[in-house]
């Protein structure tokens, strides 16, 4: 089946620098990418929709310029987490929705983010 | 705007007894619904969905629309069965909206 491959699949970082994570689809095209984020005991929240090739949109109280995202070919997505705070830390989980089915979507394995 | 809801952050059940993972949604429109599955160290996965209605590693789910609901069930449970569960609701576009998840932990 579509494979997605999230890496890297933990990082830990300083406080002010900038960390990216790559999502690439493995086998198949995704002009739609999605970013997820999971706080602790919360449920994964989207983040932003990724579209090749143009602007991604952004979920209403996501920082489209401390969560920069790239989507500059068809199995590439990357989002990079600017100027990195504690509260940034999180897991990261991004998806594609699967061409081999109708109605279903293949995650990446997700990035653990620790910010210190 | 549309929300799911899984009241249970955990549910423990003996090997052999039977599961129900509950799931509430709100949406005013025609919801498609789907439960995805986490196993340890694995990624997100798509366990079954609506639509199909299928059963999937003998897990069903029926919509219930009077009572906005989408509760996944199994009759027996085994202990390759523990794992996080994640109710999600998808209303007309590509995003999907999902619930806090459960744990559901099998004991031998």
């Amino acid at each position: 089946g579509a494979v997605v491959s999230q890496h890297p699949s933990w990082v830990i970082c300083k406080s002010g620098t900038s960390v990216k994570i790559e999502c690439r689809s493995l086998d198949f095209q995704a002009t739609t990418m999605f970013w997820y984020r999971q706080f602790p005991k919360q449920s994964l929240m989207l983040m932003a929709t990724s579209n090749e090739g143009s602007k991604a949109t952004y979920e209403q109280g996501v920082e489209k310029d401390k969560f920069l995202i790239n989507h500059a070919s068809l199995t590439l997505s990357t989002l990079t987490v600017t100027s990195a705070h504690p509260e940034d830390s999180s897991f990261y989980i991004c998806s594609a929705r699967d061409p081999g089915s109708s109605y279903g979507y293949t995650f990446g394995s997700g990035t653990r983010l620790t910010v210190v | 705007a549309q929300r799911v809801t899984q009241p249970e952050k955990l549910l423990s059940v003996f090997k052999g007894a039977p599961v129900e993972l509950k799931c509430n949604y709100s949406y005013s429109g025609s919801p498609e619904l789907f439960w995805y599955v986490q196993y340890s160290r694995q990624r997100l996965q798509l366990l079954l969905r609506h639509i199909s209605r299928e059963s999937i590693k003998g897990f069903t789910a029926d919509l219930n629309k009077g009572e906005t609901s989408f509760h996944l069930k199994k009759p027996f449970a085994q202990e390759e069965d523990s794992a996080m569960y994640y109710c999600a609701l998808r209303a007309g576009s590509y995003q999907l909206t999902f619930g806090k998840g459960t744990k559901l932990s099998v004991i031998p």
